[in-house]
């Protein structure tokens, strides 16, 4: 079975903080991707990246970054210097099969 | 990137009445579109996958006679939510892969909310 788990609800941080957003998968196959998205109060999907099960490479963004574990089962994402624009609510999705898996998403509040 | 756009955007109707929402491809062909529903506060659900000139494929627990997805061309699903009830009051996403590819590229459309009075 295909799951993604999103543990933190809500995450509260002051502007300029790092935080870290969790994201654990389950599946048993051995291709899959693994995607993280923005959700602003308007409501549309924002793409952030996608990351093919074969590659683990930490990838960063400007203040963005990933961190993939296979051995885990994690695909965290890691903000640095959080601004007030940051605050949305982020979904970790698996996808494989033609099937998108989402978690249950993270709301994000970055107070000034 | 590839654009996906819904409309409407949003839609407020009354009970019983049934209300017909559009995903179009702007800038790429489709063969498999993906309609979600999402609640309040909660992740999106996927509702059913969507092939070009062949019948939708319905996620467990999704009635397909009220929810009713065709999609007729390459660039154009649409989603109709047939005698619309306050129950059906949700916000409705679709997505679209580019034809020919199984990379999960999907684009997202913005959104369309749905009132049912």
């Amino acid at each position: 079975a295909q799951k993604v788990t999103q543990a933190q609800t809500e995450i509260s941080v002051v502007e300029k903080e790092d935080v870290t957003l969790d994201c654990v998968y389950e599946t048993r196959d051995t291709t899959y991707y693994l995607f993280w998205y923005k959700q602003p109060p308007s409501g549309e999907l924002v793409f952030l990246i996608r990351r093919n099960s074969f590659d683990e490479q930490n990838e960063i963004s400007g203040r963005y970054s990933w961190n993939f574990q296979k051995s885990t089962s994690s695909f965290n994402f890691t903000i640095t210097a959080s601004q007030v624009v940051d605050s949305a609510v982020y979904f970790c999705a698996l996808y494989n099969f033609n099937k998108f898996y989402f978690g249950s998403g993270t709301k994000l509040n970055v107070k000034p | 990137g590839a654009v996906v756009s819904q409309h409407p955007s949003w839609v407020i109707c009354k009970s019983g009445t049934s209300v017909k929402i559009e995903c179009r491809s702007l800038d790429f062909q489709a063969t498999t579109m993906f309609w979600y529903r999402q609640f309040p506060k909660q992740s999106l659900m996927l509702m059913a996958t969507s092939n070009e000139g062949s019948k939708a494929t319905y996620e467990q627990g999704v009635e397909k006679d009220k929810f009713l997805i065709n999609h007729a061309s390459l660039t154009l699903s649409t989603l109709t939510v047939t005698s619309a009830h306050p129950e059906d009051s949700s916000f409705y996403i679709c997505s679209a892969e580019v034809a020919q590819e199984n990379t999960g590229e999907l684009f997202f459309g913005e959104g369309s909310r749905l009132t049912v009075l």
